[in-house]
């Protein structure tokens, strides 16, 4: 069975990059019909999606993140990463990852969509 | 992008049905059948319930239920139990590769 962890620093300080790695178990990440993506959630508050990627090293990012992320891919260790540069304390939150889904639309377009499998999260403090 | 909108509460009694809605525009939700919902329990990851707007993964019970009309979105859970209670969050495709959440829902059963 397919598992997800992530790990990582909890603690970063302001204006730092936040670093941390999924680890995929049970399960190829090089598996052609998944991305794997990055999502966190600060206290008490919603989702919010950061980001994915391919195994073959395609991005995509959230418009109002993309300036300060970047997502890599590492498939011989079957993991990949997160950077968020220039942190601040509104970066304090519980990051997830996942795997996520992707359809192709009636002309054929990949539309990526929903997260079935999800790590159980880490949370992150940005603090001096 | 907004998110989309989702009441930030819902309540129902045992065995009665809630509908939690969630909406957005026709830009992101309304464009696309990529809906998805998620049920969160408190100190835990999200678990899908719904996609593609109304299909339930394997081992989800059948009293989740996904629907949508124009720019709105709603997960109908009937015969609700205890267990039930927890966030609910929903996603969609946005166009241009991106998602958006809701704000999420936290549902009590009385």
């Amino acid at each position: 069975q397919l598992q997800l962890q992530e790990s990582g620093p909890r603690l970063v300080k302001p204006s730092e990059t936040l670093s941390l790695t999924c680890t995929v178990s049970g399960g190829s990440i090089s598996n052609s019909g998944y991305y794997w993506a990055w999502i966190r959630q600060p206290p008490g508050k919603g989702l919010e999606w950061i980001g994915n990627i391919y195994y073959s090293g395609t991005t995509y990012y959230n418009p109002s993140l993309k300036s300060r992320v970047t997502i890599s891919v590492d498939t011989s260790k079957n993991q990949f990463s997160l950077k968020l540069t220039s942190v601040t304390a509104a970066d304090t939150a519980v990051y997830y990852c996942a795997r996520q889904r992707f359809y192709y639309d009636s002309s054929g377009m990949r539309k990526i969509g929903d997260f079935d499998l999800w790590g159980q999260g880490t949370m992150v403090t940005v603090s001096s | 992008q907004s998110a989309l909108t989702q009441p930030p509460s819902a309540s129902g009694s045992p065995g009665q049905s809630v509908t939690i809605s969630c909406s957005g525009t026709s830009g992101d939700l309304g464009g696309y059948n990529y809906v998805s919902w998620y049920q969160q329990h408190p100190g835990k990851a999200p678990k899908l319930m719904i996609y593609e707007v109304i299909k339930r993964p394997s081992g989800v019970p059948d009293r989740f239920s996904g629907s949508k009309s124009g720019n709105t979105a709603s997960l109908t859970v009937s015969g609700l139990q205890a267990e039930d209670e927890a966030d609910y969050y929903c996603s969609s495709y946005a166009g241009s590769n991106n998602v958006l959440f809701g704000g999420g829902t936290k549902l009590t059963v009385l």
